[in-house]
């Protein structure tokens, strides 16, 4: 089946600081990329939906000036969380979409990012 | 108010046992319906997708059913295993729009 990567797959950081999470179709191209995040016992809650080449859709509530996000290439999408702080320590799960060989959509999972921040 | 309900909302049960995990939706228009198994720091994977026209859909040890008149859809496992512990995720999809369940955490006892 399709596979999602993500790198790294857990980051500590300093407070203030930033970091990047990349997110990678391997075997197929992925012309949408979402966002999620994860918080413990807890559902994944869509952060932001990114297209390739476009600006990134950010659902409500979530600040576009402090996850940044580069969806650059058709395999390609990162993450950026600017000046960490210990609430934005959390799950970040990274999903891309993709149509199958029988033309069904399908939307694959990366394996997480585990971020904490101190 | 979520539009996907799941429940119960954790299980435990010894290890060879069946059980049934329950998903109602009110999601719509309906595209499709997915569970996903995740794993305690891991991303989900697909177990199932099931379109309106699908009643039931099966993996290995795993069935899903979906009732579309009723909104309701099911999983059950099959001779559960201790690699079963998971959380396991209904997904319902409104076209490109997908609405997440809360999950079920099902814990498999020795």
């Amino acid at each position: 089946g399709a596979v999602v990567s993500q790198h790294p797959s857990r980051v500590i950081c300093k407070s203030g600081t930033s970091v990047k999470i990349e997110c990678r179709s391997l075997d197929f191209q992925a012309t949408t990329m979402f966002w999620y995040r994860q918080f413990p016992k807890q559902s994944l809650m869509l952060m932001a939906t990114s297209n390739e080449g476009s600006k990134a859709t950010y659902e409500q509530g979530v600040e576009k000036d402090k996850f940044l996000i580069n969806h650059a290439s058709l395999t390609l999408s990162t993450l950026t969380v600017t000046s960490a702080h210990p609430e934005d320590s959390s799950f970040y799960i990274c999903s891309a979409r993709s149509a199958g060989p029988s033309g069904k959509v399908e939307q694959f999972f990366g394996p997480g990012t585990r971020l904490t921040v101190l | 108010k979520n539009q996907v309900e799941q429940s119960p909302q954790s299980l435990i049960i010894l290890e060879g046992k069946n059980c049934t995990l329950q998903c109602n939706y009110t999601v719509s228009p309906f595209s499709n319906l997915r569970w996903y198994k995740q794993d305690t720091g891991r991303g989900p994977v697909s177990l199932t997708i099931m379109t309106f026209s699908e009643n039931t859909k099966s993996n290995g040890r795993y069935t899903a059913t979906l009732d579309a008149d009723t909104k309701q859809s099911s999983l059950h496992i099959t001779a559960s295993q201790l690699s079963d512990s998971a959380s396991y995720i209904c997904v319902v999809s409104a076209y490109y729009d997908m609405r997440f369940g809360a999950g079920t955490r099902l814990t498999v006892k020795p």
